[in-house]
């Protein structure tokens, strides 16, 4: 149990386009899900925690106009990389909390990621 | 966030034991101990978690110092699998939630 998927695993675009991340809870619900993105070599910085319902809390110097987050339903969180430039390329990761053992657990579940390559 | 030190890099050889050490001298009475790993261009995986006690898993044992301000992950016999980067990280339980990755271990296995 506790799967999470990311659709899709690798996407290449042109700069100014936008493009959208999916992450899906596949057997758990999640009423809080959470966007990293991790640089080559580096290690994976948090960018949002987004809640089922509610407007997404973005970490400091992360614009929230530019990558907007969705999460419409306990199973289901978007990332939406707005205006993409070459300097977003990254691996973007999501991760979900179990709704259920909320409160015994705080183990998150991540999602095997998302290569995104803007030229 | 409280911080964890980890050293940069460990090798071990495969079948034997790896203790892969995390310093954490500034936690406070209610952070969780938590290890994650993540192999090679995939996202990362819960290891294991503890708060004072050593706890078992089927994937790894953490000690903990009777003090708290230290932890040991310990993977009883390592594999060719077992290659990827260990982050020991703190989390209130309750709390915010989120999980602050610092630069953890990368752990080498030589077959």
């Amino acid at each position: 149990g506790a799967v999470v998927s990311q659709h899709p695993s690798r996407v290449i675009c042109k700069s100014g386009t936008s493009v959208k991340i999916e992450c899906r809870s596949l057997d758990f619900q999640a009423t809080t899900m959470f966007w990293y993105r991790q640089f080559p070599k580096k290690s994976l910085m948090l960018m949002a925690t987004s809640n089922e319902g509610s407007k997404a809390t973005y970490e400091q110097g992360v614009e929230k106009d530019k990558f907007l987050i969705n999460h419409a339903s306990l199973t289901l969180s978007t990332l939406t990389v707005t205006s993409a430039h070459p300097e977003d390329s990254s691996f973007y990761i999501c991760s979900a909390r179990d709704f259920l053992r909320q409160g015994f657990t705080d183990t998150q579940y991540f999602g095997p990621g998302t290569r995104l390559t803007v030229l | 966030d409280a911080k964890t030190t980890q050293p940069n890099s460990m090798e071990s050889n495969e079948e034997e034991p790896v203790h892969l050490p995390c310093n954490h001298s500034t936690i406070s009475g209610t952070d969780y101990i938590h290890w994650y790993r993540q192999l090679p261009s995939q996202g990362p995986e819960y290891v294991i978690h503890g708060l004072t006690s050593n706890v078992n898993n089927r994937m790894a044992s953490l000690a903990i110092a009777e003090d708290r301000k230290s932890s040991t992950l310990i993977l009883h016999r390592a594999t060719l699998r077992d290659a990827a980067v260990y982050y020991c990280i703190l989390l209130i339980q309750g709390g915010s939630e989120k999980l602050v990755f610092g630069k953890g271990t990368k752990l080498t296995v030589n077959p």
